[in-house]
């Protein structure tokens, strides 16, 4: 199975600082990497897909790049509404794996 | 617009049985794979299980494989998920997810999910 490891697992930021999100694959996976956000009590919402594309909906500031193994989610300038946790995903080959998370809290 | 409505969680003893429903809508459900993840309590989520439009090459995470089985009802836009010899280890929110549009093996919509409580 490929294993996905995100870092950092939490970090603090404040409204309009510049949040940077790793995920590195156990093998290469391409571009077949996607990152979700979640909500306390809520379902995952798809916001980039093939590494670097944006979901359909998905505000401009957040964009995804990488390839192979080491893969990046940036949120230009964070917004209150952004405060979430984020996940990626390989999309290569089953099992499907997600990172571990990475919690984006209020500093 | 596209919606699915998870339902039939619910608290089960260890070794009982269960069948997760998600009820499609707004898009062609017989043409598009279809998914379950779960999430344990304060977890990270984890894929459980794909079935093609048609119903043919489903895959299992290996956790599920031999208990769990995937199917759907094209004539019902219905997924299920039938779970037996439940095991503490299963208990969840189970998430059915529609297969990406644009690319393979993402999710790109999700019920809003159904908890299943596994109890000795």
């Amino acid at each position: 199975d490929i294993q996905m490891t995100q870092s950092p697992s939490s970090v603090s930021a404040s409204v309009g600082d510049r949040v940077t999100i790793t995920c590195r694959a156990s093998q290469g996976i391409s571009s077949w990497l996607a990152w979700y956000q979640q909500k306390p009590g809520k379902a995952p919402k798809l916001l980039i897909y093939t590494a670097s594309s944006l979901q359909s909906g998905v505000p401009s500031r957040f964009s995804g790049s990488g390839s192979g193994t080491d893969f990046t989610l940036t949120i230009s300038s964070l917004q209150p509404e952004d405060f979430a946790t984020y996940y990626c995903q390989q999309a290569n080959s089953f099992p499907f794996t997600f990172g571990g998370g990475t919690k984006v809290e209020i500093k | 617009q596209v919606q699915l409505v998870d339902s039939g969680g619910g608290v089960v003893q260890t070794g009982g049985s269960l069948r997760l429903s998600c009820a499609a809508s707004g898009f062609t459900f017989s043409s598009c794979g279809m998914h379950w993840v779960r999430q344990a309590p304060g977890k990270g989520l984890e894929w459980v299980a794909f079935i093609r439009y048609d119903g043919g090459n489903n895959y299992y995470a290996d956790s599920v494989k031999g208990r769990f089985t995937i199917s759907r009802d094209n004539s019902k836009n219905t997924l299920y998920l039938q779970m037996n010899t439940l095991r503490a280890d299963d208990t969840a929110v189970y998430y059915c997810a529609k297969e990406g549009g644009v690319a393979a093996h993402i999710f790109d919509f999700w019920g809003q999910g159904t908890l299943v409580t596994v109890s000795s």
